[in-house]
């Protein structure tokens, strides 16, 4: 199993652009999230997914969409880039268990300019 | 809104020592996470502990579970330079999934050969 894969690794985007950040998970976890991290904010969650077609907004979900039509996938959207979106984005999986236990992409460094 | 709080924030110790990180929250938690994410990489899994009191290991590392589970510690015994990464912790609630997770921002451990 590859687990949870996400592309790109690296990007650099203006200000405005948009762009989809990809992930996909082969582990038939129901549950998807999206996080992003930053210096001394630690982990923030953007959006989650219990199951294919429904979604919920995180903590920090203003600037992105996410859609969960496969079981399987569950990009990220980026509309209109702002410098505040520059981070490193983490997709995680679920384990459908009681305790959450999160199993981690490798991460996409995003930087706005 | 629940809070984790880990202590040090920094740690910088020689090979062979032997250290303890904390992580700590006003609040009962079901389930705690402690990951281990190195640069570059997504965090993964250690251990998850789910009863007051409980102490797990891994090899070198001894997880403990606070016996009101609102705390929990993780000791390193004779620290080797591939222990080197930030440690998170994670409050889970039960039945949850990734919006029942709470995160602390993480113990950066650098072990000096």
């Amino acid at each position: 199993n590859a687990g949870v894969t996400q592309t790109p690794k690296f990007q650099v985007l203006k200000t405005g652009q948009s762009m989809t950040l990809q992930c996909a998970q082969d582990m038939n976890h129901e549950y998807m999230s999206w996080y992003r991290q930053d210096p001394g904010m630690g982990l923030r969650l953007i959006h989650y997914s219990v199951g294919a077609g429904i979604t919920d907004q995180g903590e920090v979900p203003n600037g992105y969409n996410v859609s969960r039509s496969t079981t399987e996938d569950f990009p990220l959207r980026l509309l209109s880039a702002a410098p505040s979106q520059t981070s490193v984005y983490f997709c995680a999986s679920t384990k459908t268990s009681a305790f959450n236990e999160q199993f981690f992409g490798p991460g996409t460094r995003l930087t706005v300019l | 809104t629940q809070l984790l709080e880990q202590s040090p924030q920094f740690l910088s110790i020689q090979e062979g020592e032997n250290l303890t990180v904390y992580c700590n929250s006003s609040s009962v938690f079901s389930s705690l996470q402690w990951y281990r994410q190195e640069p570059g990489e997504g965090p993964v899994l250690l251990v998850t502990v789910v009863t007051g009191g409980e102490v797990k290991k891994l090899k070198r590392l001894t997880f403990q579970f606070g016996d009101a589970r609102k705390d929990s510690s993780l000791h390193i015994t004779a620290a080797q330079t591939g222990d080197t990464g930030l440690y998170l912790c994670a409050g889970g609630e039960s039945g949850g999934g990734a919006d029942g997770l709470t995160f602390g921002k993480g113990t950066h451990l650098i072990i000096q050969p």
